[in-house]
């Protein structure tokens, strides 16, 4: 089975700042790994995704992710953190359903707090 | 275009309760998809609908059921509701189709806003 891990339940920043989140992944095959967002008694909002290519993977609000197939990680930064981006965040991989379908498996979540 | 909706919001049941939630996907989108998310736990996977057929299901007891509908918008239910079911539950629409092993869909799941649900 796919899953990945995030180490630090709260990632604490100061606005201005570079930010990261981690994540690493224990995969059979090639991964498929996503970052999602999670503000306050809201839904998931998708940032980026890793299929294959480049390491590194842009995505919305400035977010970046680099892919490290030798260290099993999909660490999500930014070069400067505001404040509006203190939230939720999830790092995800994609398992394949014996129906062909796919699911994502979520990791447990880590609270990023950026501080004015 | 509108997003992924669901509704209720917010309810509140009792133990031994019934519960349906609904989703209505965006449109085009032939995919939903349902996840359970715990408070202080990341989402996880209970159903995958497409063309109005389970293509997949979570560990979970059958308690839990759901369906699709012609227009794709599907429900979710739970029977006999206990203290552990209290979370918020997700949908989630896509463009995933099966992969036919000619190429590799890879689209990510749009989410709505979830239903929160309190089990007393």
């Amino acid at each position: 089975a796919q899953s990945v891990a995030q180490p630090e339940d709260q990632v604490n920043v100061a606005e201005g700042n570079p930010l990261t989140v981690k994540c690493t992944y224990s995969v059979s095959g090639n991964p498929y790994l996503f970052w999602y967002v999670q503000y306050p008694n809201r839904g998931l909002q998708f940032l980026l995704k890793y299929i294959t290519g480049d390491n590194l993977v842009k995505g919305s609000y400035g977010f970046e992710a680099e892919f490290n197939k030798s260290q099993t990680s999909f660490h999500l930064k930014k070069p400067s953190a505001l404040v509006s981006d203190s939230a939720l965040y999830f790092c995800a991989v994609r398992e394949r359903l014996n129906t062909g379908f796919q699911k994502l498996v979520f990791g447990t979540g880590t609270r990023l707090l950026v501080s004015p | 275009d509108a997003g992924v909706t669901q509704s209720p919001t917010h309810l509140i049941k009792t133990r031994g309760q019934h519960v349906t939630l609904r989703c209505s996907p965006i449109s085009g989108h032939k995919s939903v998809s349902w996840y359970q998310q715990v408070l202080g736990q990341g989402p996880q996977f209970i159903f995958q609908y497409y063309e109005k057929e389970e293509r997949g299901r979570g560990n979970f007891p059958d308690r839990f059921s759901a369906r699709q509908f012609p227009n794709y918008s599907s429900e979710l239910n739970v029977n006999a509701l206990l203290l552990g079911d209290s979370a918020l539950y997700l949908c989630a629409s896509s463009l995933l189709e099966p992969t036919t092993g000619r190429g590799d869909d890879t689209g990510e799941l749009f989410f709505g806003e979830g239903s929160r649900l309190t089990v007393l």
